[in-house]
């Protein structure tokens, strides 16, 4: 079963604009990672941030932490066409579990 | 080696037939999960071994399903008498696992499976 919900389940922006996703989760967690999949294969891990953090910092990625509210924001700054993809969030209840994900949000970066 | 590595990158198969696939998982990581992606469902877990404990078999979809990790390496997803619903791309993830900053799954390219 899926954790909770993403939106926008699609969002599509032109080139050098700022696209922002948003993560809802239902569960106490340890953990939460974001991940990035191209042409439906392989998950490529962009950055995971802990119960205890509010904010973390990757390159152009931003991604923000609310535990009280059960969601995660991630912000990609200034998109190029290759950041198209889907992105999911995942959550994990407790260090070294399983992950458990979101529905996804597909990224289209017009160039 | 340098990465998650999964086997064989497509299989079609018939209904009925029973289909094995692996994961080299990241040499060192001490944990190895299988997740399946399929239309209907999304990503959703499968099983996850950790070290020597039993596995986590919480996610498998019925006792067609199972998963054995040899060596503590090496793991086989094996579906005995496939069917149609078992379509889906096959993930395989591994991780450091045990402390902190080990918590991230590296992913493999994935199994796509068609079941005829």
């Amino acid at each position: 079963s899926q954790q909770g919900e993403e939106d926008p389940q699609a969002l599509s922006i032109q080139e050098g604009e700022n696209a922002t996703m948003n993560c809802s989760y239902k569960t106490s967690i340890n953990n939460l990672q974001w991940y990035r999949q191209n042409s439906g294969r392989g998950l490529v891990h962009l950055i995971l941030i802990r119960s205890n953090e509010r904010e973390k910092h990757s390159g152009r990625l931003r991604v923000t932490l609310d535990t009280s509210k059960k969601s995660s924001s991630l912000l990609i700054t200034a998109s190029r066409a290759a950041d198209t993809a889907s992105y999911f969030c995942a959550t994990v209840k407790s260090s070294g579990d399983k992950l458990t994900f979101g529905t996804g949000t597909r990224l289209a970066v017009r160039p | 080696g340098a990465g998650v590595s999964q086997s064989p990158s497509n299989k079609v198969t018939e209904k009925g037939k029973d289909v094995e696939l692996r994961c080299d998982p990241i040499s060192g990581h001490t944990a190895l999960y299988w997740y399946r992606q399929s239309l209907g469902q999304g990503l959703e877990f499968l099983i996850y071994f950790q070290g020597n404990s039993a596995p986590d078999k919480s996610g498998l979809p019925s006792d067609r399903f199972s998963a054995e990790r040899t060596g503590g390496s090496v793991s086989t997803l094996t579906i005995q008498r496939t069917q149609q619903e078992d379509s889906a791309v096959y993930l395989c993830a591994s991780s450091l696992s045990g402390g902190a900053g080990s918590d991230t799954q590296y992913f493999g390219p994935g199994t796509r499976l068609t079941v005829l």
